[in-house]
């Protein structure tokens, strides 16, 4: 039973363009969401997050958007630069649980 | 400040052994949650501890347990090993709910 979904398994970019990474999520109880960034041989880095009280969080070049009627979050990363290259997860959590689910993560391309 | 750090990076075992990995949290923080990541599963969470206390669990044998210490310092064990249970191995450390997660690099077990 996968709760949060990342449907798209990568994504190409180029560079300077906007990069968006989506997420569904099933369980109408999470309150909590973030991305994280991975890349090869690294643990997941926190980028962003988000609770559900609001629709949007905004961080230098990233933006994350809650849309919690559809269930679905997304994280815009503008401009993509080639750095920006990696495998990128969503996750949730409902507060009290002390449980986090991961999506499986969409690989991001960033071409130069 | 010091960041997590997990021993061993790389392990190989054989079926049927069993293996105790190691984390060691961000100074300060009393949260250590543990995952598994396979490749297409994403990461999959095993289990959290705060305080020396298991607070959840994911779905997972009995064969995976885990205990914490009064430093926060936190192992898990996987008993009787198999060829499924190769995978990188996760461990993150917060300060509580509804906060980020810091991630160590992994350990990458490899059972033959």
């Amino acid at each position: 039973d996968q709760q949060v979904k990342q449907n798209s398994p990568s994504l190409s970019v180029q560079e300077g363009r906007i990069s968006i990474l989506n997420c569904d999520y099933t369980n109408s109880m999470f309150d909590y969401f973030l991305w994280y960034k991975k890349y090869p041989a690294e643990g997941p880095t926190f980028l962003i997050s988000i609770s559900s009280i609001k629709d949007k969080n905004e961080d230098g070049r990233f933006t994350v958007f809650l849309n919690k009627s559809a269930k679905h979050l997304s994280l815009h990363i503008v401009p993509s630069q080639p750095g920006d290259s990696a495998v990128y997860f969503c996750a949730a959590t409902n507060s009290g649980t002390y449980k986090y689910i991961f999506g499986t993560g969409t690989r991001l391309k960033v071409l130069a | 400040k010091a960041g997590v750090t997990q021993t061993p990076r790389y392990l190989i075992k054989t079926r049927g052994q069993q293996v105790t990995l190691s984390c060691s949290p961000i100074s300060g923080h009393r949260s250590v949650s543990w995952y598994q990541q396979t490749p297409g599963q994403g990461l999959q969470f095993l289990f959290e501890y705060f305080s020396e206390t298991q607070r959840n669990k994911g779905n997972f044998p009995g064969r995976f347990s885990g205990r914490q210490f009064s430093n926060s310092r936190s192992e898990m064990n996987v008993s009787t090993l198999e060829l499924g249970d190769s995978a990188l191995y996760l461990c993150a450390s917060s300060l509580g709910s509804n906060n980020e997660q810091f991630f160590g690099p992994g350990t990458r077990l490899t059972v033959l």
